[in-house]
């Protein structure tokens, strides 16, 4: 149990668009969902805290209005980057908790984005 | 500030053992994770400390004092498919990971 799905698993876009990437758990209901950006050979930064039904809490130096974050169900988180620049391309994972015991948080298998 | 360490790269022989420390710096506490990810994927959880001791299950096993700040996670047995970097994080007071860069383990015939 407890699968955190993510599509599309890989993307390639032009300067200038946006890119919906969306997260979900398929076999449990997450109030919380954290969106994290990972750089070659860096560690994971988290980006926003997505809660159900209210906005999203920002770290500080994310972009609120380049990374649109929506959490619209208990099972589905999306996040949009808009007008993607090279420099947004990054691998993007989301994880979710199942509320374990134990805080564990699950993670998608991420999502590679390439901003051309 | 927070901060969680632990070394850059490690390699080890097939076979053998080897131990990933890592030492952390939060507000307050909630628990100390270790993931495994290999390159390219998303990272899957190994194991959580919030007490002080050893936890073990399987080849791996994690170590945790609260005391000293220190977290440790053990291979044993080690073979080819457990190359990859290992994720320390620890959680704060508000329930948020702190993650450390990562150690990469290269595993050696």
């Amino acid at each position: 149990g407890a699968v955190v799905s993510q599509h599309p698993s890989r993307v390639i876009c032009k300067s200038g668009t946006s890119v919906k990437i969306e997260c979900r758990s398929l076999d449990f209901q997450a109030t919380t969902m954290f969106w994290y950006r990972q750089f070659p050979k860096k560690s994971l930064m988290l980006m926003a805290t997505s809660n159900e039904g209210s906005k999203a809490t920002y770290e500080q130096g994310v972009e609120k209005d380049k990374f649109l974050i929506n959490h619209a169900s208990l099972t589905l988180s999306t996040l949009t980057v808009t007008s993607a620049h090279p420099e947004d391309s990054s691998f993007y994972i989301c994880s979710a908790g199942a509320g374990r015991e134990n805080n564990e948080q699950f993670f998608g298998p991420g999502t590679r984005l390439t901003v051309l | 500030g927070q901060n969680i360490d632990q070394p850059t790269e490690m390699t080890a022989t097939e076979g053998a053992i080897v131990q990933i420390n890592c030492t952390y710096q939060t507000s307050g506490f909630n628990g100390l994770f270790w993931y495994q990810q290999h390159a390219g994927e998303a990272p899957t959880f190994l194991s959580y400390n919030v007490l002080d001791g050893l936890e073990e299950k399987g080849r791996f096993s994690s170590f945790l004092s609260r005391s000293k700040g220190y977290s440790y996670l053990l291979l044993k047995e080690l073979q080819m498919k457990d190359s990859a970097s290992y994720l320390c994080a620890a959680m704060d007071s508000n329930y948020q990971l702190i993650w450390g860069a990562g150690t990469k383990l290269i595993i050696k015939p």
